[in-house]
């Protein structure tokens, strides 16, 4: 089964310093339709996920532009240029190309203000 | 605006059975596919399973700690999504969130139901 590593697992950053998370997975995440399916989600203390970024690179609506994804095939990057106090949480990536297993989830990092 | 509102949880045996509800609205629930996601206290997340809108076909599929005791159902008369879960084990204990999916991903979320088991 397709395995998503997270790294680093925790990551504490200066207010308005950037942030990278870096997500990998043991097999290539394009499908045979030729879309590649990583999400970013964020979760803050106490709340339910929310989606950040669908198919690598795709903002939901409402997300800052501050936040953007990328890479492909096996290595995907999570950008924050600028992280603010409302950023902390823990960030999870998942993949929903191959299925089996489904949709299968980083182990999460954990955003601390230093 | 999008509302799942999850119910059903609570203290059950090893053993034991319970079955999830999820109330879903400001969206068109009959066309929606719709999943669970779990937590463990402390934990990461877990996919659970999901459910196609019936006319895709109505198919349900299952994660690693879904297949064979966990059982995903709607009605879409009522706009709600059930998680049934037989022959609950410790390990079940978690707070299982209604999702709705799109562009191949869990997207709005519930604020979750705990599920506790324990004797």
């Amino acid at each position: 089964d397709v395995v998503m590593t997270q790294s680093p697992l925790s990551l504490p950053v200066t207010l308005g310093q950037p942030a990278s998370i870096s997500c990998r997975s043991s097999q290539s995440l394009v499908y045979s339709d030729g879309n590649t399916y990583l999400t970013w989600f964020h979760q803050r203390p106490g709340q339910s996920p929310r989606r950040l970024i669908y198919k690598v690179s795709e903002r939901d609506s409402g997300v800052p532009d501050r936040f953007s994804g990328s890479g492909s095939g096996t290595d995907f990057t999570l950008r924050i240029s600028r992280v603010e106090a409302e950023d902390v949480g823990v960030y999870y990536c998942m993949q929903g190309t191959h299925w089996p297993p489904g949709y299968t989830f980083g182990q999460g990092t954990k955003l601390e203000i230093k | 605006e999008v509302h799942l509102v999850e119910s059903g949880g609570g203290l059950v045996k090893p053993g034991g059975s319970l079955r999830l509800s999820c109330v879903a609205s400001g969206f068109s629930f009959s066309n929606a596919w719709m999943g669970w996601v779990r937590q463990a206290p402390g934990k990461g997340l877990e996919w659970v399973g999901r459910i196609k809108s019936k006319v895709d076909g109505g198919a349900t599929e299952y994660g690693a700690p879904g297949k064979g005791r966990f059982t995903v159902s709607r009605d879409d008369s009522r706009n709600t999504l059930y998680l049934q879960i037989k022959s609950l084990k410790t390990e079940d204990t978690a707070v299982y969130f209604c999702t709705t999916e799109a562009n191949w991903s869990p997207w709005d979320w519930g604020q979750g139901t705990l599920v506790i088991v324990s004797s």
